[in-house]
């Protein structure tokens, strides 16, 4: 079994939907990290989670918010999607031991039309 | 300046040739460096890291850091059509800060 999660794999959503991405590890890491990834634009931290009581913001945050609802869940939601939203978007954790090493989820293809 | 910069390529090597990625990086406080490699519609999965000035060998790949000159580079030697992927370099900019931040990644293709 993969030890970083992501559902949905693919979703496609209109304009003004409220959507949540999820997010599962099996790692057992602490830390965990909301990316988007578009074409031309590299990958780009939304959230990022110390632990459950620890939340920041990264360098988009705008028009996103968290939950991470234990060790091993981090759930991103578009609370009112619009389309320069579409992209793909990925999880990832890192050890706190191991020197900032990330490792990725297979990742979310999110359209918004 | 961008912070972490790379050359978009796309970058090609005949099968067997030795292929050459480079990164430069805009902090010179920054400590730790990765190489993720990334196929067309799937996820970056880390392939090096290195932390110290020099060269760091792993099967084909040598991960070689030059912090001086704020550079950070990654070779394959003998590459396969299988390595044809976007690689991206990734830094932890600055002390205290646990964010990596990401180049946009040089694409590689191997021809046969």
């Amino acid at each position: 079994d993969a030890d970083v999660t992501q559902t949905p794999r693919n979703r496609i959503t209109k304009t003004g939907k409220r959507i949540m991405l999820e997010c599962s590890q099996t790692k057992g890491h602490d830390r965990m990290y909301w990316y988007r990834q578009d074409p031309g634009l590299g990958l780009r931290l939304i959230y990022y989670s110390f632990d459950v009581k620890d939340i920041n913001k990264g360098e988009i945050s705008d028009g996103y918010s968290v939950s991470r609802q234990a060790q091993a869940k981090f759930s991103l939601s578009l609370e009112s999607a619009i389309p320069n939203q579409t992209a793909l978007y990925f999880c990832a954790t890192s050890d706190p031991d191991s020197s900032y090493e990330q490792y990725f989820g297979p990742g979310t293809r999110l359209t918004v039309t | 300046q961008k912070e972490v910069e790379q050359n978009s390529g796309p970058l090609s090597v005949p099968e067997g040739a030795i292929a050459s990625l480079n990164c430069t990086y805009s902090d010179r406080g920054s400590q730790s460096f990765f190489w993720y490699r990334q196929y067309s519609g799937k996820s970056p999965e880390l392939i090096m890291s290195i932390y110290s000035n020099g060269d760091k060998e792993d099967g084909r790949f040598t991960a070689q850091l030059n912090k001086a000159s704020q550079y950070v580079s990654l070779l394959i030697r003998d590459s396969q059509p299988s390595d044809s992927a976007t690689y991206l370099c990734a830094v932890k900019l600055r002390a205290g800060s646990y964010q990596l931040t990401f180049g946009k990644g040089t694409k590689l293709s191997v021809i046969p």
